[in-house]
């Protein structure tokens, strides 16, 4: 069984649209996280979840929307997407803050 | 400030250790990890080590921290081509546990 599974694996999509990316996790953890990757691979924190309370939000525009409906998920909304925004975007969960993460496969999203 | 360093590159024989080096500024960090991203996969959480403990080692896989000089290390034996990828280090500063990774080493191994 995927421990973290992220939805789509790849997003293909034109400037200007509002797309989704789902996230889950089957370990129990209690903690989730959003990192985007970009095309130099530097991986940066976006947001953290703890029971679906928002614990981090970086300097990350507010097209960007985290939402936690239940511990086990937290999905991705992003709005009017730009350019910049095409990169790998990797969702993870931990057991607690300052625990191991255990990160899913990645959304790669590519903006025409 | 939070900051990795990691090199960008090395490249081993196969059958060599490989040594992937790291510093880190923050003495906070409960964690130390290496992750190991493949061609176009996800990040794989390949070993971590608590910051009390100097030496962790997991089968091929040995972990070296210097908590004084703030250096981690990764040393890989008997480096397989199936090595080849590229591995992050990070570190996990403050209480909230996110993670600060390095730039990632990329791992070449020639068969």
């Amino acid at each position: 069984d995927t421990a973290v599974s992220q939805t789509p694996k790849y997003l293909v999509t034109q400037m200007g649209n509002d797309k989704s990316i789902k996230c889950e996790q089957n370990l129990g953890h209690d903690t989730m996280y959003w990192y985007k990757q970009d095309s130099k691979k530097f991986l940066k924190i976006m947001f953290s979840y703890n029971n679906k309370e928002l614990i981090i939000n970086e300097t990350v525009p507010n097209r960007f929307s985290p939402k936690s409906p239940d511990k086990a998920h937290l999905n991705l909304h992003i709005n009017s997407l730009e350019l910049g925004d095409s990169a790998v975007y990797f969702c993870a969960s931990s057991a607690g803050e300052n625990q191991p993460q255990h990160f899913g496969d990645g959304t790669r999203l590519s903006i025409l | 400030g939070e900051d990795v360093e990691q090199s960008l590159f090395l490249s081993v024989r196969e059958g060599d250790s490989s040594v992937i080096n790291c510093t880190y500024t923050d003495s906070s960090s409960t964690y130390l990890y290496w992750y190991k991203q493949e061609p176009g996969a996800g990040l794989q959480l390949l070993t971590y080590i608590f910051s009390n403990m100097d030496m962790k080692q997991d089968q091929r896989l040995t972990v070296l921290l210097n908590k004084k000089d703030k250096h981690l290390s990764l040393r890989i034996a008997d480096t397989q081509t199936g090595d080849s990828a590229i591995y992050f280090c990070a570190e996990s500063p403050g209480s909230q546990g996110n993670l600060i990774f390095g730039k990632g080493t990329k791992l070449s191994v020639k068969p």
